[in-house]
């Protein structure tokens, strides 16, 4: 069965670093997404990414944030500088015409110390 | 604005005791209401979408409904495996990206 692939699977990192987590979609798959879940919180969409271009991205997703699909398979998420604030699962999802099943990967924890 | 809660925020039951998760939601015109699963540490796994009121899914011990307000998720006679978190989020028709709002789920514990 299809899935959605995250990398990596945890990721620790000090205050001010940049990270990027990465993300492989279901590749038929035609709309992708980042969510995060801060720990005992409701998951929150961050943004999301249609034809090579933010469709929509949310009041969390400010400058230190930027997404990529650097080839035809990967979907990028980039943090240029961490805040501990940051530390949080990193959920990617992707779906495909019509929006009807939308297929989470298996998340990034990132702790930022 | 675009919310939704579910009830209850926790839920014990013992093994073949059925019960069921609500999940109410506030949106400007509904596209679809989707129910995932969380296991602790690990992405949310797709269980159903429903897109209308009256229609119903089911899938092993789980059946969705969906009202104009609020859905329900119906476990019966659960299993031990069945513990979970579960996670009910929309779709809201006024978006052309096809993004969820979720609400902060049902922990589901099944005892043996």
């Amino acid at each position: 069965e299809p899935e959605v692939t995250q990398t990596p699977s945890h990721q620790v990192t000090q205050m001010g670093q940049e990270v990027i987590l990465r993300c492989v979609p279901i590749s038929n798959h035609l709309y992708f997404y980042w969510y995060r879940q801060i720990l005992g919180q409701k998951v929150e969409f961050l943004v999301s990414f249609y034809n090579n271009e933010i469709s929509e991205k949310s009041e969390i997703f400010d400058d230190q944030f930027s997404v990529e699909r650097p080839d035809g398979s990967n979907f990028t998420l980039k943090i240029r500088s961490t805040k501990l604030e940051d530390s949080a699962m990193y959920f990617c999802a992707s779906t495909g015409e019509g929006w009807t099943e939308a297929f989470f990967g298996q998340g990034t924890r990132l702790t930022v110390v | 604005e675009d919310q939704v809660t579910q009830s209850p925020e926790a839920l014990r039951l013992q093994e073949g005791e059925s019960s069921s998760l609500n999940c109410s939601y506030t949106v400007s015109g509904l596209r679809g209401l989707f129910w995932y699963r969380q296991d602790p540490g690990k992405g949310p796994e797709f269980l159903f979408t429903l897109y209308s009121a009256g229609e119903e899914k089911e899938k092993e011990r789980l059946k969705a409904t969906l009202t104009k307000k609020e859905s329900f998720l119906h476990i019966t006679a659960p299993k031990p495996e069945d513990s979970a978190t579960y996670l009910c989020a929309v779709q809201d028709g006024s978006s052309n990206t096809g993004k969820l709002i979720f609400g902060q789920g049902t922990t589901l514990q099944v005892k043996p």
